[in-house]
């Protein structure tokens, strides 16, 4: 079956670290690829998605994410994290299957941005 | 951001009630989903809706049960639920079952 492996649930960083949250799916065929994040108090929104193209995609609030076919990740990364990265971050795959496509999440990871 | 509205934003309520979920989409999309969200859980998708017609359930108890009358609306009817059944619904919709979804604030459900 397919799956969205996290690797990590929780990372705590100081701000202005560096941030690379891992993303891993199970599936051989083409993919659309997302990360969603959901902030404190707010509903889950649309960081960043990847269809086709550049596999180096960017987002909102310097969030970026690269495509690696071979390796089947869509890691999330930004250069310097501020406080109000604080958040849950969500990646998810949408593929084909009979009847349609679904879209599977991954468990997402909690980042904490030490101020 | 009020694309997608959800009601009520909080409910408790006993194992003997019946409840329902109310979600409405202003963003003209063809596809609503309802997802169970509890904590240290991945999301849990429950149900998907395309142009009205159901074309999935995710193995979901019949306890819940949804309806989607028009393309802007989407319910989920509850009732005999369990106090496991405590979670954060949250309805979604999209463009079509490619695309991103937009979430919304979500239903904090309490069952006693």
């Amino acid at each position: 079956a397919q799956s969205v492996s996290q690797h990590n649930h929780h990372v705590i960083l100081s701000e202005a670290a560096s941030l690379e949250l891992g993303c891993n799916y199970s599936y051989g065929g083409t993919v659309n690829l997302f990360w969603y994040v959901q902030y404190p108090g707010q509903h889950l929104q649309l960081l960043l998605k990847y269809f086709s193209g550049d596999p180096l995609v960017k987002g909102i609030k310097g969030f970026e994410a690269e495509f690696i076919k071979s390796k089947f990740s869509f890691n999330l990364r930004k250069p310097s994290v501020q406080w109000s990265d604080t958040a849950e971050y969500f990646c998810a795959v949408n593929v084909p299957r009979t009847g349609g496509f679904k879209t599977i999440f991954g468990a997402g990871t909690r980042l904490f941005v030490k101020a | 951001e009020t694309g997608v509205t959800q009601t009520p934003r909080h409910l408790v309520m006993g194992m003997t009630n019946k409840k329902s979920l109310k979600c409405e989409q202003h963003l003209g999309h063809n596809a609503m989903y309802w997802y169970k969200q509890s904590a240290k859980k991945p999301l849990e998708l429950m149900f998907v809706y395309s142009l009205e017609e159901r074309v999935e359930n995710n193995s979901v108890p019949s306890r819940f049960s949804p309806e989607c009358p028009n393309s802007s609306h989407l319910f989920l009817h509850l009732h005999t639920l369990q106090p496991e059944d405590s979670a954060l619904y949250l309805c979604a919709s999209s463009q079509d079952r490619t695309d991103t979804q937009y979430f919304g604030p979500g239903t904090r459900l309490t069952v006693l």
